[in-house]
């Protein structure tokens, strides 16, 4: 079973629209959560992180939420751009000694259509 | 771009063969982790390197195999390919270890295997 499951595995708007993606979770303890933006191809890039004690972070149109009692996250975009089109991955830091392993979700791919 | 610079950024291999890909970690980094993503799924952890050393490992054989320079950039060696190594390999710098670090991702090499 996968550790970080997200939702919904794709989803198609229109560009100035508002979008939520999920994020649940089942790694315990963790350091951190983090969503990344992929672009087809290339590496992930980070969009927020954030502590166990954090509930929301915000970078730009993007908003993140955290709920540490019902492991849960989501990642709000205001007010989309084609540019938005990419995958969003949710990512958990997990506490293994002293590595910081990171556990990805499978991705949201996001289409912004015209 | 995060100044985590991989190559090749394309490959082709057939089965049995050996592989190295490379990874420069962005400057004042000492800490490397190596990922799979293979497509449409999430990276998978496959190994870290810190100061040189191996420091936590993921769910991975031991043909796939690491190392980290004193210049902190490393290299992804994969023995005895198959054709279920055909992804795209990330590797990530920070800072330090530990799962508070953020970690920065190179470009990816896109390995196919035939």
């Amino acid at each position: 079973k996968n550790q970080v499951e997200q939702s919904p595995q794709s989803l198609i708007i229109l560009e100035g629209k508002n979008c939520t993606l999920q994020c649940n979770y089942t790694v315990s303890p963790f350091s951190n959560l983090r969503w990344y933006k992929q672009d087809t191809g290339r590496g992930p890039v980070s969009l927020t992180i954030m502590t166990f004690s954090e509930n929301t972070k915000s970078n730009g149109r993007y908003t993140a939420t955290l709920d540490a009692d019902t492991k849960q996250s989501s990642l709000h975009i205001t007010a989309s751009q084609l540019s938005d089109s990419a995958s969003y991955i949710c990512v958990v830091s997990e506490i293994a000694g002293n590595t910081g392993k990171l556990i990805f979700g499978q991705g949201t791919t996001l289409q912004v259509k015209p | 771009e995060t100044g985590v610079t991989q190559s090749p950024t394309h490959l082709i291999k057939t089965r049995g063969q050996q592989v190295t890909l490379r990874c420069s970690s962005q400057s004042g980094h000492n800490t490397v982790s190596w990922y799979q993503q293979a497509l449409g799924q999430g990276p998978q952890f496959i190994f870290q390197y810190y100061r040189e050393e191996e420091n936590g490992r993921g769910n991975f054989p031991p043909r796939f195999s690491g190392l980290q320079f004193p210049n902190y950039s490393s290299e992804l060696n994969v023995n005895a390919l198959e054709l279920d190594d055909s992804a795209l390999y990330l590797c990530a710098s920070s800072l330090s270890a530990g799962g508070h670090n953020e970690q920065f991702f190179g470009p990816g090499t896109r390995l196919t295997v035939l």
